[in-house]
């Protein structure tokens, strides 16, 4: 079965701590993002990445990081640097290189930071 | 600033009659819109998208139409369904970035 597998459903850290979220898919899917969710903001872009060992800043990027060493996966970092990091995350991913097509979600982890 | 315009946060239809979910945009180099549904601590999951060379796709109960003068798109329900009841989001793309920027969602609820 393919898809896009976020790890885990949900997540408590303490304040100040470093989290990483786990997004992987199987796809084959060269671009993937990664978006937060808070109440009444929409989905807001955090990173995106066009291709492996390649990432962008979304309108959101400042307190997280990303890697993209392989195509399947794009783990997101949380760091202390994050004012308000309780939110719902949600990754994605989407055939990319520019082609016309929906991008198909995780089912998100909600991280809580006591 | 907000690129992506859902000015409605929330619709309320009776079963059976049209919903009509509206999206503003501000950036003329978009060219791919979508629209997603959206249940409570889910992903959320395509419903229909549109490119720019059309003004409107339909798809079963489904119908978006584009009107690129005016930076609009909608979408349309017809007839509503009691399981249609969640929040949709508009989504916007331009060729070659990758880039995906979702609107702020509207919660529609179907009532009997």
């Amino acid at each position: 079965d393919g898809g896009i597998t976020q790890s885990p459903k949900y997540l408590f850290r303490k304040e100040g701590q470093n989290v990483t979220l786990s997004c992987e898919q199987n796809l084959n899917h060269d671009a993937m993002y990664w978006y937060r969710q808070d109440p009444g903001q929409g989905l807001r872009l955090i990173y995106y990445s066009q291709i492996v060992n390649d990432f962008q800043k979304g309108d959101i990027a400042e307190g997280y990081s990303v890697s993209r060493e392989k195509k399947e996966s794009f783990p997101l970092t949380v760091t202390s640097a994050q004012k308000n990091p309780t939110a719902f995350y949600l990754c994605a991913s989407s055939i990319g290189l520019g082609m016309w097509t929906e991008a198909f979600f995780g089912q998100g982890t909600r991280l809580t930071v006591v | 600033d907000q690129q992506v315009k859902q000015n409605s946060p929330s619709l309320s239809v009776q079963e059976g009659r049209i919903s009509i979910l509206n999206c503003d945009y501000t950036n003329s180099m978009f060219d791919y819109f979508l629209w997603y549904k959206k249940y409570p601590a889910e992903g959320p999951t395509f419903l229909i998208s549109i490119s720019s060379i059309k003004d409107k796709n339909e798809d079963g109960r489904f119908t978006v139409f584009l009107n690129k003068s005016a930076k609009h798109l909608s979408l349309h329900i017809v007839p509503s369904q009691p399981g249609d009841s969640a929040v949709y989001f508009c989504a916007a793309s331009a060729t070659n970035t990758d880039k995906l920027i979702f609107g702020t969602g509207t919660r529609l609820q179907v009532f009997p």
